[in-house]
């Protein structure tokens, strides 16, 4: 079973542009979360998709948002960047969501704001 | 909130030889789910172990167990036989409900041939 992919895998962008990351799910699998690590911050949760609802929100600013497709693939948006979103961004997928499952992680998006 | 609390940003360990990682965490719930995760040069994050917090008995994965003191909230991971594969980044997570994973800071873990 192929596992959690994440496209592109590398990213340039300048300040003030827009970006949007996209994750695709282990087969069957039906919930997508998003992370952030950057060396200050460490990693950070930031939403969390099923059933294409949003159903779970970390503390980030409106510029982040996502969405995902009824085939579970999942997308991130980040609008008018800035230096500090500068970060590799993971996404992970799971079963159904619950806590008792284990969520396996993609390669990542290494995201670099110039 | 939750927090989780590595306290060796750095550790060293000669091949072949026993290492501990160290983690803390804070939660008011008495049922959660803890995590240690891999992460090699790759970036790759890559699970090592999960306990569940209503399991008594240690978690064991080949080479790798840990040390769940419940009581203490403490849920730390013994490396057996170390190898130079295991060079990376560690880190422990907690999980409570929902699908939002708390992580810790990481350890950075080096062994050494």
């Amino acid at each position: 079973k192929a596992g959690v992919t994440q496209t592109p895998r590398y990213l340039i962008k300048t300040r003030g542009q827009q970006v949007t990351l996209s994750c695709s799910p282990i087969s069957g699998h039906r919930s997508v979360s998003w992370y952030q690590q950057t060396p200050g911050q460490g990693l950070q949760f930031l939403f969390e998709y099923f059933s294409e609802t949003q159903r779970n929100k970390g503390n980030f600013p409106g510029r982040f948002s996502g969405r995902q497709f009824s085939n579970s693939r999942s997308e991130m948006n980040v609008s008018t960047l800035e230096l500090g979103d500068s970060a590799l961004y993971l996404c992970a997928s799971s079963l159904a969501g619950v806590a008792a499952e284990t969520q396996y992680f993609g390669p990542g998006t290494r995201l670099l704001v110039l | 909130a939750q927090t989780v609390t590595q306290s060796q940003p750095e550790m060293s360990v000669q091949e072949a030889e026993t290492v501990t990682l160290s983690c803390t965490y804070d939660t008011s719930e008495n049922n959660y789910y803890l995590f240690w995760y891999k992460q090699p040069p790759s970036r790759q994050m890559i699970l090592v172990i999960r306990q569940e917090a209503y399991k008594q008995q240690n978690a064991t994965e080949n080479r790798f167990s840990v040390n769940f003191q419940k009581a203490a909230k403490s849920f730390s991971l013994k490396i057996s036989d170390s190898q130079l594969g295991d060079t990376a980044m560690y880190f422990c997570a907690f999980m409570e409900y929902g699908n939002k994973l708390v992580f810790g800071a990481g350890t950075i873990l080096r062994v050494k041939s």
